[in-house]
């Protein structure tokens, strides 16, 4: 079975500059995470969706992130503008959430590692 | 402060044991789990515990809850290079089944 997809891997992009991550969530999973995974903050919880619609945006760092899910297979996390202090690892991440522990677990992609200089 | 807090590094010789800690906030803690997370990749579940359990065993891993003490552990035995790795504790309380992650361990193992 696919695992949750992201992309780009990698992306290397200039202050100022927008950047677009993408993610496409396992098949039937109806909740859908991004991540940010830092050596200062750890892993912080950006924002969660839950059939689409954006449940618990409180993570999100400011107004220059935004994420947006238009169907059950695919959700964004864009940053405009960007700035060095948004290098990190954006994680996108989902799950049933039918309750017990299983239920519960949630899946991440590998990653988008973002450099910004 | 931190509602799920752990140390940030763990050096071990391999062969030996490594014990991970954990401790959290939450009284209502329904389930506790492990994540690993292995170089270059994202989190994988490695074992859960629910909260009403004392101790859970798979294989080399050994999980103790003391809930008294709102105190998670995982040990690992005969710790291997292919245990490097980041290991997170997380929880999941109340109504929420969204859980709360620690900031995660950096266990390194050396010859």
């Amino acid at each position: 079975d696919a695992g949750v997809i992201q992309s780009p891997r990698h992306e290397v992009t200039e202050m100022g500059q927008e950047v677009t991550l993408r993610c496409k969530p396992i098949s039937g999973h109806d909740y859908l995470f991004w991540y940010r995974q830092t050596m200062m903050r750890g892993l912080e919880l950006l924002i969660y969706f839950n059939n689409n619609v954006p449940i618990d945006d409180s993570g999100m760092p400011e107004d220059r992130f935004s994420a947006k899910m238009p169907n059950a297979s695919f959700s964004t996390l864009k940053i405009q503008p960007s700035e060095p202090r948004d290098s990190a690892v954006y994680f996108c991440a989902s799950s049933t959430m039918v309750g017990g522990p299983l239920g519960n677990t949630i899946y991440f992609g590998e990653g988008s590692w973002l450099t910004v200089v | 402060g931190e509602d799920v807090e752990q140390s940030l590094f763990l050096s071990v010789r391999e062969g030996d044991s490594s014990v991970i800690n954990c401790t959290y906030t939450d009284s209502s803690s329904t389930y506790l789990y492990w994540y690993k997370q292995e170089p270059g990749a994202g989190l994988q579940l490695l074992t859960y515990i629910f909260s009403n359990m004392d101790m859970k065993q798979d294989q080399r891993l050994t999980v103790l809850l003391n809930k008294k003490d709102k105190h998670l552990s995982l040990r690992i035995a005969d710790t291997q290079t292919g245990d490097s790795a980041i290991y997170f504790c997380a929880e999941t309380s109340g109504g929420s089944y969204i859980p709360t992650f620690g900031r995660g361990t950096s266990l390194i193992v050396h010859p």
